[in-house]
């Protein structure tokens, strides 16, 4: 069963600095890992995602870093907006043929300071 | 283009009653998983149905339940519910379960057990 860890549950920034959070996973088996994004009384919004082919992806202020024999994934969130204050949620598969079943992390409260 | 809705937003039951709530996903999208969010924590995946069939199933009782109808439409089904079963219930969407295809989601529904 895969296992997701994640941190900080949360974090506090400047508008304009930089967030970082960070995932764990324990299974080998992946296909990507995407990213959530979740404000209060909404569902979970995918941000962004990465596979396994690549070590980073950026998608305008939103940077995946990907490192695969550490089995570690982080989201970067440059220039931070307090509009950008929700919940962030990494995921991981299931792997082997259990495709589409996602393990969540717990979760980083993101507090960004006008 | 639709995104994934699901209904009703709100709902408060009793112990030991029943439950049914729905699922339309998005547009072009052909497989449904439904993940059940505790405050505070990460979606939990309870099962996903592609070609109306249960494909892939969580760490859920048999309680709950599911349909996915021809136009990919899905309800998740609860039965003899629990304080317990109070949570955020999302629906999410996706293409072709056997692929790790990002997943998108619905705002969710809220029940509350009394």
């Amino acid at each position: 069963q895969q296992q997701v860890k994640q941190s900080p549950q949360s974090l506090i920034v400047q508008k304009g600095g930089i967030s970082i959070i960070n995932c764990a996973y324990e299974n080998t088996a992946f296909d990507y890992f995407p990213w959530y994004q979740q404000f209060p009384g909404k569902g979970p919004a995918l941000l962004i995602a990465i596979r396994p082919d690549v070590s980073e992806k950026k998608e305008g202020r939103f940077t995946i870093s990907f490192n695969k024999s550490a089995k570690q994934f982080s989201l970067h969130i440059m220039d931070s907006q307090p509009g950008d204050s929700a919940t962030y949620f990494c995921a991981a598969p299931a792997g082997g043929t259990s495709y589409g079943k996602l393990t969540f992390g717990q979760g980083t409260i993101l507090t960004v300071h006008p | 283009d639709a995104g994934v809705t699901q209904s009703p937003t709100h709902l408060i039951k009793t112990r030991g009653q029943q439950v049914t709530l729905r699922c339309s996903p998005k547009s072009g999208h052909d497989t449904v998983s439904w993940y059940q969010q505790a405050l505070g924590q990460g979606p939990q995946f309870i099962f996903q149905y592609y070609e109306e069939e249960e494909r892939q199933r969580g760490n859920f009782p048999d309680r709950f339940s599911g349909h996915q109808f021809p136009n990919y439409s899905s309800e998740l089904n609860v039965n003899a519910l629990l304080l317990g079963d109070s949570a955020l219930y999302l629906c999410a969407s996706s293409f072709f379960a056997y692929s790790n295809q990002p997943q998108h989601f619905g705002d969710g529904t809220r029940l509350s057990i009394l």
